[in-house]
């Protein structure tokens, strides 16, 4: 069975200040794929990153970066100098096999000025 | 990538009418998926529409309740029937790309029954 965890259910911070997501997945297949998705108020599904299993190299795309750590079964999602706009929910969510995506609950992230 | 469009993208409905939405896709796909996400909830899978075959449901969903057509490779409905306020949710359309290896989502409908 698949299953995504994402303990923080919602994060409050300050502008700037740095902010990690944490996501803990579980599958027995050896070939998997992990996402992230953003999710703005106005209720789109924001596709941010996808990392397959085989790929432990961590990513950064401006300031936003990615842990991939397959001893720990972890994905975490960090945003530097965080922004207003960055308020959103955020998704981790796993595709295994040949089944559809596993969504964690997400988390809430609010950023205040 | 994919692009899809998906309409509308709400509506507020009365309750005992149904609402049907569309989800068009830039390129053809074999499989494309409908998601509903509660309020304040994550998303939850409620069917897979193959072109040319019946919807295959989740657990919990009928078809009674969400008829979904899909009638060629790039186009697909689903229609909430009967509805009541606890249908109210954003229903997500989605398709998967490069081997089933990539998840595109549709803007989504946000539905609210009153």
């Amino acid at each position: 069975a698949q299953k995504v965890t994402q303990a923080q259910t919602e994060i409050s911070v300050v502008e700037k200040e740095d902010v990690t997501l944490d996501c803990v997945y579980e599958t027995r297949d050896t070939t998997y794929y992990l996402f992230w998705y953003k999710q703005p108020p106005s209720g789109e599904l924001v596709f941010l990153i996808r990392r397959n299993s085989f790929d432990e190299q961590n990513e950064i795309s401006g300031r936003y970066s990615w842990n991939f750590q397959k001893s720990t079964s972890s994905f975490n999602f960090t945003i530097t100098a965080s922004q207003v706009v960055d308020s959103a929910v955020y998704f981790c969510a796993l595709l295994s096999g040949y089944s559809t995506l596993t969504f964690g609950k997400g988390t809430m992230l609010l950023v205040s000025p | 990538s994919a692009v899809i469009s998906q309409k509308p993208s709400r509506d507020i409905c009365q309750r005992g009418t149904s609402l049907t939405i569309q989800c068009q896709v830039d390129s053809q796909v074999t499989m494309m998926f409908w998601y509903r996400q509660q309020p304040g909830q994550s998303l939850t899978l409620i069917a897979t529409a193959n072109q040319g075959s019946e919807a295959t449901y989740e657990s919990g969903f009928v078809i009674d309740k969400f008829p979904i057509s899909r009638p060629n490779l790039t186009f697909s409905t689903l229609t909430v029937s009967n509805m009541s306020p606890e249908d109210s949710s954003i229903y997500l359309c989605s398709v998967q790309q490069g081997g089933g290896t990539e998840a595109f989502f549709g803007q989504g409908t946000r539905l609210t029954v009153v």
